[in-house]
């Protein structure tokens, strides 16, 4: 079965740090560029980040430019978002996505809550 | 960048009815749109990709239509389980995406 689990959720400070994991199965995880995808509590879908198959190429909404990090390690087919230097409005359910062009499958996502 | 938005933002009505979702892009997006349905809760599911092409499994009440800058969403005869919000996303500035705001389908 074809899956992607997040996790890596939690309440953190504002200006403080969290790293969120996305594990593939199902799939050969090297084929697929990846996306992290963020939903705010009642709001609408954002696209957050890619990552191109080897983790060569890497893009963002311009909202978090600087702040959050994509990687991947292919080796053991997980996905990475590193969060630096949170703000309230980082809040959000947080899902992962394959991407042959379009986001055919989806974890069910992992709460980041930014707050003092 | 392409600004993407729906309209409308809400509907209601009741099993059995046609409902009409409709997409803009705010330049030429050719058929590089996708959309998806989500349920409180839960995850987005791809329902279409390529404006037109049904993903498996998705019930041939879903139809999409448009090219360039305008799109449609079509759901033929509502059912009780197709009460979700409806978001379009543009891929053709991939690898950047954009979505819609979404149109919250609810019974009338």
């Amino acid at each position: 079965e074809v899956q992607l689990v997040e996790s890596g959720g939690g309440l953190v400070q504002p200006g403080g740090s969290l790293r969120l994991s996305c594990a593939a199965s199902g799939f050969t995880f090297s084929m697929y560029w990846m996306s992290w995808v963020r939903q705010a509590p009642g709001k609408g879908l954002e696209w957050v980040a890619n990552i191109k198959q080897d983790g060569s190429e890497k893009f963002y909404v311009d909202s978090v430019k600087g702040r959050l990090t994509i990687s991947r390690d292919n080796a053991k087919d997980l996905l990475y978002l590193q969060m630096n230097s949170l703000r309230a409005e980082d809040t959000a359910v947080y899902y992962c996505a394959r991407v042959p062009y379009y986001m055919d499958v989806w974890g069910k996502g992992t709460t980041v809550i930014v707050s003092s | 960048d392409i600004q993407m938005t729906q309209s409308p933002s809400s509907v209601s009505a009741s099993v059995g009815d046609r409902v009409t979702i409709t997409c803009r892009a705010s330049q030429d997006i050719s058929t590089w749109l996708a959309w998806y349905q989500q349920k409180p809760g839960k995850a987005p599911k791809l329902l279409i990709s390529a404006t037109s092409s049904l993903q498996s499994g998705v019930p041939s009440r879903f139809s999409g239509s448009g090219s360039g800058t305008d799109f449609t969403l079509t759901i033929s005869s509502l059912q009780p389980e197709d009460f979700a919000t409806y978001y379009c996303q543009q891929a053709n500035s991939f690898p950047q995406f954009t979505f819609g705001p979404g149109t919250k389908v609810d019974i009338k």
